[in-house]
């Protein structure tokens, strides 16, 4: 059975730092590219980030490119969201994913998350 | 960013209904256009990928069918494990993007 599992999550003052981790079991982990996806109570879903399977590659939106890092260590089978700079629109859960497709699919088909983890609420406040 | 609509926001439907939720992109997707089911204080569970194909373990009275710009989620006989709020979502580009959401509920 496939599980991720996010950790992490604090009350965290407006500017400060969190780092949130991911970790996933039941599949071979460095095939996977992994995702990260927020959502606000009681908002719809925001996709934050993805990184590919062995950290060569990273993408962002836009709301946080430049204060947000996604990696991985792959020897640990854990990925990472380093947050900075954090502002009150930043509360949420943060979901991690696995992507659908491993590193040897010839599909061609676009990454997307397809297993998630129950989430870690990340509170900004003062 | 590609832009994703769902309606209706809300449905109130009686158990064994039929239940159909839309949800229409702002460009063309092509099929890569999951559905997700989301219980409060869950993680969301795909329900459908790349548009039609039923994830392993979802019950057949779940089925997804379009292409394009116009997508549709239909419930053929709702039953109360089915009360949750439910997303579309693209992955044709990054951002990936996910409709507002439509919860669901029983009357």
């Amino acid at each position: 059975e496939v599980l991720v599992e996010e950790s992490g999550g604090d009350v965290v003052r407006p500017g400060g730092s969190l780092r949130l981790s991911c970790t996933g079991t039941g599949f071979t982990f460095d095939d996977y590219a992994m995702h990260w996806v927020r959502q606000a109570p009681g908002k719809s879903l925001e996709w934050l980030s993805f990184i590919n399977w062995d950290g060569s590659s990273t993408f962002y939106v836009d709301s946080v490119k430049g204060r947000f890092t996604v990696s991985r260590d792959n020897r640990k089978s854990f990925v990472y969201l380093q947050m900075n700079d954090l502002r009150r629109e930043d509360t949420a859960f943060y979901f991690c994913a696995k992507d659908s497709m491993s590193k040897g699919d010839s599909s061609g088909y676009p990454p997307t998350p397809i297993e998630w983890g129950q989430g870690t609420l990340v509170i900004v406040s003062s | 960013d590609i832009q994703m609509t769902q309606s209706p926001s809300s449905l109130s439907a009686s158990v064994g209904d039929r239940v159909t939720i839309t949800c229409q992109a702002s460009q063309d997707v092509n099929i890569f256009l999951n559905w997700y089911q989301q219980k409060p204080g869950k993680g969301p569970k795909v329900v459908i990928y790349d548009t039609s194909n039923l994830e392993t373990g979802v019950p057949p009275r779940f089925s997804g069918s379009g292409s394009g710009t116009d997508f549709t989620l239909t419930i053929t006989s709702l039953q109360p494990e089915d009360i949750a709020t439910y997303y579309c979502q693209q992955y044709v580009n990054l951002p990936i993007t996910f409709g507002q959401g439509t919860r669901l509920e029983i009357k």
